[in-house]
């Protein structure tokens, strides 16, 4: 069964300076991995995702991850965080080509920003 | 750009009683799918429904859950007996096709009291 695991619950980073945040996945063949985000009463909103080539991705608002299937990792990344980037942030991993849609989320990683 | 509209943001509703959650997905997505989130815990897959059939379903979805696209737009859930447990942000979300990316409504946060 595929699975994510996201070990930092919460992560304070002050504006400006650069972010990494970890993902790691369980999964038997190459998974197709996204970042989502969700701020406060908001839905999932779409930062990233890596279904097949480039290993470094690219999303929206500066976002990238990078895909290293020897270590069943996709952190994602931000060179310069900004006060409004702080939200929640899930990784989440589906079946890859034929196996399905459904998404398997990790628990989440909370980020502060600190002015 | 289109979005998935869930109805209502907030649901109160008493132990026993049954409720329908509503969505509706992007008009030309072909997959939909219902997810949970208990507060302070990860979000996790409900049940998937496509070609007006549940394609995929978890075991979190039992008999007192089920899946409706009445007509061509609306996509709903219906908890029938509802339980203090089934407190949650419950999200919809829909795909054009396979192997693409799921695009998720605001959520509804029902309440079970």
């Amino acid at each position: 069964a595929q699975s994510v695991t996201q070990p930092d619950i919460h992560i304070t980073v002050s504006e400006g300076a650069s972010l990494e945040l970890r993902c790691n996945y369980s999964y038997g063949a190459t998974p197709y991995l996204f970042w989502y985000v969700q701020s406060p009463g908001q839905g999932l909103q779409l930062l990233l995702k890596y279904f097949s080539g480039d290993t470094l991705v690219q999303g929206i608002k500066g976002f990238e991850a990078e895909f290293k299937r020897s270590q069943s990792s996709f952190n994602l990344r931000k060179p310069s965080v900004h006060w409004s980037d702080a939200a929640e942030y899930f990784c989440a991993v589906s079946g890859g080509t034929g196996g399905g849609n459904k998404l398997t989320f990790g628990t989440g990683t909370q980020l502060k920003v600190e002015l | 750009e289109p979005e998935v509209t869930q109805t209502p943001s907030h649901q109160v509703t008493q132990m026993g009683q049954e409720v329908i959650l509503r969505c509706v997905p992007i008009s030309n997505h072909l997959y939909f799918y219902w997810y949970r989130q208990i507060l302070g815990q990860k979000v996790e897959f409900l049940v998937s429904f496509y070609n007006n059939e549940i394609s995929e379903k978890s075991e979190i979805f039992d008999d007192q859950f089920s899946v409706e696209r009445p007509d061509g737009s609306n996509f709903t859930l219906k908890i029938r007996s509802t339980k203090l447990e089934d407190s949650a942000m419950y999200f919809c979300a829909s795909t054009w096709v396979l192997d693409t990316e799921a695009f998720f409504g605001q959520g509804t946060r029902l309440t079970v009291v």
